[in-house]
């Protein structure tokens, strides 16, 4: 079984719906991290989260909103979906503990086509 | 502004050879670097790390070495396999400038092809 778990894989909405992407760990780990990736443009942070009361703002933050429900879920909602949102989102998580340097863990992805 | 940079896109190069993969960053404040792996339709894969205090990391046929005065790293893969195609992720984690954000700041990558 995955550590890392996304629902849903793969999703198709309309402009100025409001959706939400989910994620699971079953690693144990503290932080948690969303990501989305363009073509041509690597892997930026959105939202990352050190524990359930910890929530900060990632470098491309405005429009999204986050929630962490528990230690092992993180959820990522689109409040009024919008075209240039289409993107693959990734959640990552990381134990500080590992190895006393900080690798994160990737979970499958979320191909999202804002329509 | 782009502080971590992989300037090939791609890469191609046979099988048994050598594969470099580069990377440069312009924040100092980067203190530990990761090299990750991604195929097709799956989310990327920690592959091989490296602290600001080192110059050289090895994992099996995985090397990563850094230069932190020219803020340059390399990833070494030697012999190159053809499992080894795949998108290669250069990342760095620190203070950004601006400060703020603790998650992991990524290049764009590199798509290596390992021909027979």
């Amino acid at each position: 079984d995955a550590d890392v778990t996304q629902t849903p894989r793969n999703r198709i909405t309309k402009t100025g719906k409001r959706i939400m992407l989910e994620c699971s760990q079953t690693k144990g780990h503290d932080r948690m991290y969303w990501y989305r990736q363009d073509p041509g443009l690597g892997l930026r942070l959105i939202y990352y989260s050190f524990d359930v009361k910890d929530i900060n703002k990632g470098e491309i933050s405005d429009g999204y909103s986050v929630s962490r429900q528990a230690q092992a879920k993180f959820s990522l909602s689109l409040e009024s979906a919008i075209p240039n949102q289409t993107a693959l989102y990734f959640c990552a998580t990381s134990d500080l503990r590992d190895r006393g340097l900080e690798t994160q863990y990737f979970g499958p992805g979320t191909r999202l086509l804002v329509l | 502004d782009q502080q971590v940079k992989q300037n090939s896109p791609s890469l191609s190069v046979q099988e048994g050879r050598i594969s470099i993969l580069n990377c440069d960053y312009t924040n100092s404040m980067f203190d530990y670097f990761l090299w990750y792996k991604k195929y097709p339709a799956e989310g990327p894969t920690f592959l091989i790390s490296i602290s600001s205090i080192k110059d050289k990391n090895e994992d099996g046929r995985f090397t990563v070495f850094l230069n932190k005065s020219a803020k340059h790293l390399s990833l070494h893969i030697v012999p190159s396999q053809p499992g080894d195609s795949a998108v290669y992720f250069c990342a760095a984690r620190g203070e950004r400038s601006g400060g703020g954000a603790d998650g992991l700041t990524f290049g764009k990558g590199t798509h290596l092809i390992i021909q027979p």
